[in-house]
């Protein structure tokens, strides 16, 4: 159980253009999800937090306007990245948490994007 | 969330011994979670802590909620090649997860 998927695994794009990367909880409903960057060698850090159909929360220093969150419903969580820049290049994890999880988070596989 | 206080940084060991990290921090958290990463994967929980004092156990993993709420740590048993990766410790109170650093376990088989 507590199975949460990403797709794309991996994008490569020109810069200008977005990308949209998404979330998926497979077994559970996610009442929330977040959103996660990571840089090699590095931990990760939270982006954003996304409750079904509200306003995604962001971390201080994120552009809400340059990551763009969507939690239509309880299993799937949009991020968008609009007009990527190669400095947007990283590893972006989404996790999820259920009404059954306490403060449990589970994690999706990742996504790699590449903006050349 | 704050970062944790995550040691060893880094460690190589021989198969078969066993490996210890832990975690400190400066607040107190009511969850404690370890996870691990592979190369190129997201994190996968190992094991969950909701409790001061508790011992659990996830086959050759143990995992410690220390007594003040403020540290944690992990144990890897008879360690095998595949416990290769990086271990994550993280802490909550609601739902934003505050995560150590990391410690990277590499094995020399």
């Amino acid at each position: 159980g507590a199975v949460v998927s990403q797709h794309p695994s991996w994008v490569i794009c020109k810069s200008g253009t977005s990308v949209k990367i998404e979330c998926r909880s497979l077994d559970f409903q996610a009442t929330t999800m977040f959103w996660y960057r990571q840089f090699p060698k590095q931990s990760l850090m939270l982006m954003a937090t996304s409750n079904e159909g509200s306003k995604a929360t962001y971390e201080q220093g994120v552009e809400k306007d340059k990551f763009l969150i969507n939690h239509a419903s309880l299993t799937l969580s949009t991020l968008t990245v609009t007009s990527a820049h190669p400095e947007d290049s990283s590893f972006y994890i989404c996790s999820a948490t259920g009404t059954e999880s306490y403060n449990e988070q589970f994690f999706g596989p990742g996504t790699r994007l590449t903006v050349l | 969330g704050q970062q944790l206080n995550q040691s060893p940084q880094s460690m190589f060991i021989q198969e078969g011994e066993d490996v210890s990290m832990n975690c400190t921090s400066s607040s107190i958290f009511n969850t404690w979670l370890w996870y691990k990463q592979d190369p190129g994967e997201g994190p996968v929980l190992l094991i969950a802590l909701y409790k001061a004092g508790e011992l659990t156990s996830n086959g050759r993993l143990t995992a410690q909620f220390g007594i003040t709420r403020k540290d944690s740590f992990l144990n890897i048993s008879a360690s095998i090649p595949s416990d290769v990766g990086i271990y994550f410790c993280a802490g909550t109170n609601d739902y934003k997860l505050s995560f150590g650093a990391g410690t990277t376990v590499t094995v020399r088989a």
